[in-house]
């Protein structure tokens, strides 16, 4: 069983749209994450939610909006997508006072 | 300056060797350190985790902490070509990054030559 699943894998859309990507955790962790990772390789803190709570907001767009339905889940919508948030898309998810995040798969966003 | 630092190689070094990687930070507030692997198209997993200062040892792999010279690094002894993939340090001030997440190095591409 995967226990941090993102979707879809893959993601090519144009500029102008508006798109999500889903995140599901069956760790019963309670913290989830989104990470963005650029073209160099390097992974940055989007967002993070404990409890249904937003905890943190990096200096991300407000084009990007978390969305949390429950506590396994922790989707991501960007509106108005831009050339430059082409990147993979990373979830995490954490459980209170452990040390490992687990990581999904990632979701490589291209926008043309 | 950026909060931590990695080179990102490519390093490439012929199996069997001992591999050297290392970071270095500036934020004094870090005490969790850990190393994350990531093959490609992958997601990073944990490799190994140390709280504050000293050495740990898991198998191949070594992992070591200064605090007070701000540099981590990560031996991997009897270098596999499974070994191969790109080596990202992390480190925060909470257990597991707490609500800030992790703070992330650029990582390191390492090549295991067969």
């Amino acid at each position: 069983d995967t226990a941090v699943s993102q979707t879809p894998k893959y993601l090519v859309t144009q500029m102008g749209n508006d798109k999500s990507i889903k995140c599901e955790q069956n760790l019963g962790h309670d913290t989830m994450y989104w990470y963005k990772q650029d073209s160099k390789k390097f992974l940055k803190i989007m967002f993070s939610y404990n409890n249904k709570e937003l905890i943190i907001n990096e200096t991300v767009p407000n084009r990007f909006s978390p969305k949390s339905p429950d506590k396994a889940h922790l989707n991501l919508h960007i509106n108005s997508l831009e050339l430059g948030d082409s990147a993979v898309y990373f979830c995490a998810s954490r459980s209170g006072g452990d040390t490992e995040a687990f990581f999904g798969q990632g979701t490589r966003l291209t926008v043309v | 300056q950026k909060e931590v630092e990695q080179d990102p190689g490519p390093l490439s070094v012929p199996e069997g060797a001992i591999v050297s990687l290392n970071c270095t930070y500036s934020n004094s507030a870090f005490q969790y350190f850990m190393w994350y692997r990531q093959y490609s198209r992958k997601g990073p997993e944990l490799l190994m985790y140390t709280y504050s200062s000293g050495n740990k040892e898991d198998g191949r792999f070594t992992a070591q902490v200064d605090k007070s010279s701000k540099y981590i690094s990560l031996f991997i002894r009897d270098s596999q070509p499974s070994d191969s993939a790109t080596y990202l340090c992390a480190m925060s001030e909470y257990s597991g990054g707490g609500a800030d997440g992790l703070t992330f190095g650029k990582g390191t591409h390492l090549i295991i030559q067969p």
